[in-house]
């Protein structure tokens, strides 16, 4: 199993482009997040999707979208980059809930640098 | 203020040496308390979960103890190796709700 990957792995982005950020996992996790974590900062969870076709909204949404077609993908998207959105972004996944005391697996992270 | 409080923000020991590090919270009551290692450049990798009524928790040279009453957690690290080098977070869960901690740097010197 790979696990979680997410590609890229780096990436420059000029103030006002867009972007999409890819996750994908081969464990059959229903449960799929997508998190930031700024320098000196816990991760912050950006959306989140219980399964197929069903997103939310987490802490820090704004000037995110996501969707979610299929069990194993769920990317994040960009569409209008601000210096702010410089971050690295961490896609989770899980087999259930956190009161299923369900273990998030993170993928590797992207790191996002937005000029 | 964030919820979870980590620390030291920074630690160095000698390879060999044990360590204590120290999670402070304040949302309560909670699901569950984790701890997690993130090794520099990678994702965070669960190391013990531990349930409000739980008061200790092992894994390998990794123990975590969660006082209720006190709102403390800490993760213990029994001789230690160069590659427990990294950063630990704790993390506190409310109704699904992951509040997660700034993490304490760790750095094990030969």
């Amino acid at each position: 199993n790979a696990g979680v990957t997410q590609t890229p792995k780096f990436r420059i982005l000029k103030i006002g482009q867009s972007m999409t950020l890819q996750c994908a996992q081969d464990m059959n996790h229903n449960y799929m997040y997508w998190y930031r974590q700024d320098p000196g900062m816990g991760l912050k969870l950006i959306y989140y999707s219980v399964g197929a076709g069903i997103t939310d909204k987490g802490e820090v949404p704004n000037g995110y979208n996501v969707s979610r077609s299929t069990t194993e993908d769920f990317p994040l998207r960009l569409e209008l980059a601000a210096p702010s959105q410089t971050s690295v972004y961490f896609c989770a996944s899980s087999f259930g809930g956190d009161r299923g005391r369900k273990t998030q697996y993170f993928g590797p992270g992207t790191r996002l640098l937005v000029l | 203020k964030n919820q979870v409080e980590q620390s030291p923000q920074s630690l160095i020991i000698l390879e060999g040496k044990n360590c204590t590090l120290q999670c402070n919270y304040t949302v309560s009551p909670f699901s569950n308390l984790r701890w997690y290692k993130q090794d520099t450049g990678r994702g965070p990798v669960s190391l013990t979960i531990m349930t409000f009524s739980e008061n200790t928790k092992s894994n390998g040279r990794y123990t975590a103890t969660l006082d209720a009453d006190t709102k403390q957690s800490s993760l213990h690290i029994t001789a230690s190796q160069l590659s427990d080098s990294a950063s630990y977070i704790c993390v506190v869960s409310v109704n699904e709700k992951l509040t997660f901690g700034t993490g304490t740097r760790l750095t094990i010197i030969p």
